[in-house]
Formats: structure tokens, C-alpha cells, sequence
């Protein structure tokens, strides 16, 4: 199965800044997804990104806060913009293969002070 | 839209009892069935999965059928260890490519010696 390698795997930020998170895949993957897992709760589908296209966003979730790359097919960013408290959470890339199933990154936790 | 509810928790039990933790789901069509684990601070696992109706999946003594007629997917465990201590959650998919898993909100389980 894949592997996943996402970084950082946390950090601190001042609120009203951005933070970049990246996430590398050891091989080609069609579908990437971004999650949002707050703080005792469960994990929260924010995007969906397909390699040579925009990502597709579920409800709730918006582009300009949420900015994705997916510039090839092993490799994208998700950016967290204009930071607030309220953004402090883990936030995780995963990728399905097949009958390899899903596969996830190990996280950013994300803390907004 | 699809979804899926879990039984709140935490649940708790000694050392040897039997595990429940029951799933249930809401989804057009016939989605595949997951169970996830997150240890203490460690990344999700694949417990086991089932991709149709009357499917049993399971590992490390962990079980879970596919019941359609029910729409229920519940975990069970004959005999806890502490080791099991985690949150549990169950997850559902579409059967189409590259369409993303779907949480619940998680099950805590603590399990003392």
C-alpha cells in the first residue's frame, strides 16, 4: 500500500497568518482527500483534490480558507488561511489504491494561539 | 447524504470482558463497511472492512458483519486486553472510484487491568 509522508507534523501559528501543509506519496494516486479532525471529535471531509483539476469541497468548506494544490499525482498541499483559534486541529491527507484500500498521512497538528 | 452514527462513549471495561460498539448507517446503494483505530497518539489503522452484504471481516480478534438489513455494521471482541485501549471508528464508502470514507464520531474504549 501507499505510504504517506505529511509535514510538518505539527505546528504553532499566530492567528491571521497561513499555513502551508504538504503531503508526498511514494506513488501515483488518482484521489487525494483532506480531513479535519478537531479536537475529540471525529474526522470531517474538507476536500477531495484530482490531479489537472480544482478540488471539490464539501459543505462547509470554502477555497479561499482552504486553498489545495495538486500540482502531479504523488504530491498536494493544503493551506489554512487567515488563521483563528478555532482552526486548531489535526489535519490529515489520505489516498485510496485499489484493494489496497485507504491509506492516511500521520497528521499536522495544528494549534492557533 | 450518507452517514454514519456510533454509540456514544467512552465505554469501559475490565480486562477479558466482551466488546460491543455498535454502527449503524444511512447510504444509497451498497456502501463498503470500514472499522479504524486510533491508539494514543498514533495515526489511523484499517481494523477490518466489508465490502458486501453478510461479509464478516476481522483481525486481531475483532469481528464485524455486514448486515444489510439492519444497515448495521457493529464491532465486537470476546475478550478485551488493556492494549485495546484506542477510539474506535466506523466508516463507510461508496462502491465508486475515488469517492472518500465517511466517519462516524468515534467510540473511546478504555480498558482497565
Amino acid at each position: 500500500s501507499a505510504v504517506i509522508s505529511q509535514k510538518p507534523s505539527r505546528d504553532i501559528c499566530q492567528r491571521g497568518t497561513s499555513l502551508t501543509i504538504q503531503c508526498q506519496v511514494d506513488s501515483q494516486v488518482t484521489m487525494m482527500f483532506w480531513y479535519r479532525q478537531q479536537p475529540g471529535q471525529s474526522l470531517t471531509l474538507i476536500a477531495t483534490a484530482n490531479q489537472g483539476s480544482e478540488a471539490t469541497y464539501e459543505s462547509g468548506f470554502v477555497i479561499d480558507k482552504f486553498p489545495i494544490s495538486r500540482p502531479n499525482l504523488t504530491f498536494s498541499t493544503l493551506t489554512v488561511s487567515n488563521m483563528s483559534p478555532e482552526d486548531s486541529s489535526i489535519y490529515l491527507c489520505s489516498v485510496v489504491q485499489g484493494d489496497y484500500g485507504y491509506t492516511f498521512g500521520s497528521g499536522t497538528r495544528l494549534t492557533v494561539v | 447524504g450518507d452517514s454514519v452514527t456510533q454509540m456514544e462513549g467512552p465505554v469501559t471495561l475490565s480486562e477479558e470482558a466482551f466488546l460491543t460498539i455498535n454502527c449503524t448507517y444511512t447510504a444509497t446503494g451498497y456502501p463498503s463497511l470500514f472499522w479504524y483505530v486510533q491508539y494514543p497518539g498514533e495515526g489511523l489503522q484499517l481494523l477490518l472492512k466489508a465490502t458486501k452484504a453478510d461479509d464478516k471481516g476481522s483481525n486481531k480478534g475483532f469481528e464485524a458483519t455486514y448486515r444489510k438489513e439492519t444497515t448495521s455494521f457493529h464491532l465486537e471482541k470476546g475478550s478485551v486486553q488493556v492494549s485495546d485501549s484506542a477510539v474506535y471508528f466506523c466508516a463507510l464508502t461508496r462502491n465508486q472510484a475515488g469517492t472518500a470514507l465517511i466517519f462516524g464520531k468515534g467510540t473511546t474504549l478504555s480498558v482497565s487491568s
